[in-house]
C-alpha cells in the first residue's frame, strides 16, 4: 500500500520560493504517477500538475506555467514541487497525490501548508 | 478548460439519503472521481469511475453519471458523513468541482 509523508510547514517572503518534498513508501516513485494539488483556506482543490506516464513529461496546469517546477528523486523515492515567485494569493495547503487509472487520486499525502506573508 | 458546477451545500436528515450533484457538459461521457474531505485533512477518494467505491468505503456511497450530471448518493447518513465533497474528472487536465458542504441534521 503506497504510502505519502510531505515535509513540514513553511513561511516565505513574497517574491521567495518554496520547495516541498513527497516522501513515497510502499512503492517506488518510477512504478507511480505523482501530482501535486493546492487548497487555498476556505477555497476547493485545485490542481497544478503531474507526471505523464503516456508520455514519460511532467505536465503542468497553464496558471502555474513556468513558476511551477516538479522533480523526483528515485534513489530516496522522494518528489519535488518548488514554486516560484511567491504571492500572497500561493497561501495554501499543498497535497502531493498519486493518480490511477483514467485519472483518479488516491492517496493523498497529508498536506504542507505554505504561508506567504511579509 | 472543462468546467464542473456543484451546489455549495446540501443539507440531510440523519439516517436519509444525500444527493450531491456534479453538472458539466456531456459529462455522461467522461470518468467521475469523488473525494471526501473533513476539516483538516486531506481529501480521501470514495467513488471513481462513476460508481466504483474504493476498498474500505462503505456500501452507503455510491455514485451515477448521465448526460450533463453526475451524482454522488450517502445512503443512510451519519454524523461522520459530514464533510465537503469534490467531484474530479480528467479532461486532457484535472477538473476538480468547487465543492459541496454536507450538513448532517
Amino acid at each position: 500500500q503506497v504510502q505519502l509523508v510531505q515535509s513540514g510547514a513553511e513561511v516565505k517572503k513574497p517574491g521567495a520560493s518554496v520547495k516541498v518534498s513527497c516522501k513515497v513508501s510502499g512503492y517506488t516513485l518510477t512504478e507511480l504517477s505523482m501530482h501535486w494539488v493546492r487548497q487555498a483556506p476556505g477555497k476547493g482543490l485545485e490542481w497544478m500538475g503531474g507526471f505523464d506516464p503516456e508520455d514519460g513529461e511532467t505536465i503542468y496546469a497553464q496558471k502555474f506555467q513556468g513558476r511551477v517546477t516538479m522533480t523526483e528523486d528515485t534513489s530516496t523515492d522522494t518528489a519535488y514541487m518548488e514554486l516560484s515567485s511567491l504571492r500572497s494569493e500561493d497561501t495554501a495547503v499543498y497535497y502531493c497525490a498519486i493518480v490511477k487509472g483514467d485519472g483518479w487520486f488516491d492517496p493523498w499525502g497529508q498536506g504542507t501548508l505554505v504561508t506567504v506573508s511579509s | 478548460s472543462y468546467e464542473l458546477t456543484q451546489p455549495l451545500s446540501v443539507s440531510v436528515a440523519l439516517g436519509q439519503t444525500a444527493r450531491i450533484t456534479c453538472g458539466g457538459n456531456n459529462i455522461g461521457s467522461k470518468n467521475v472521481h469523488w473525494y471526501q474531505q473533513k476539516p483538516g485533512q486531506a481529501p480521501v477518494l470514495v467513488i471513481y469511475r462513476d460508481s466504483n467505491r474504493p476498498s474500505g468505503i462503505p456500501e452507503r456511497f455510491s455514485g451515477s453519471n448521465s448526460g450533463n450530471t453526475a451524482t454522488l448518493t450517502i445512503s443512510r447518513a451519519q454524523a461522520g458523513d459530514e464533510a465537503d465533497y469534490y467531484c474530479q474528472v480528467w479532461d486532457s487536465s484535472t477538473a476538480f468541482g468547487g465543492g459541496t458542504k454536507l450538513t448532517v441534521l
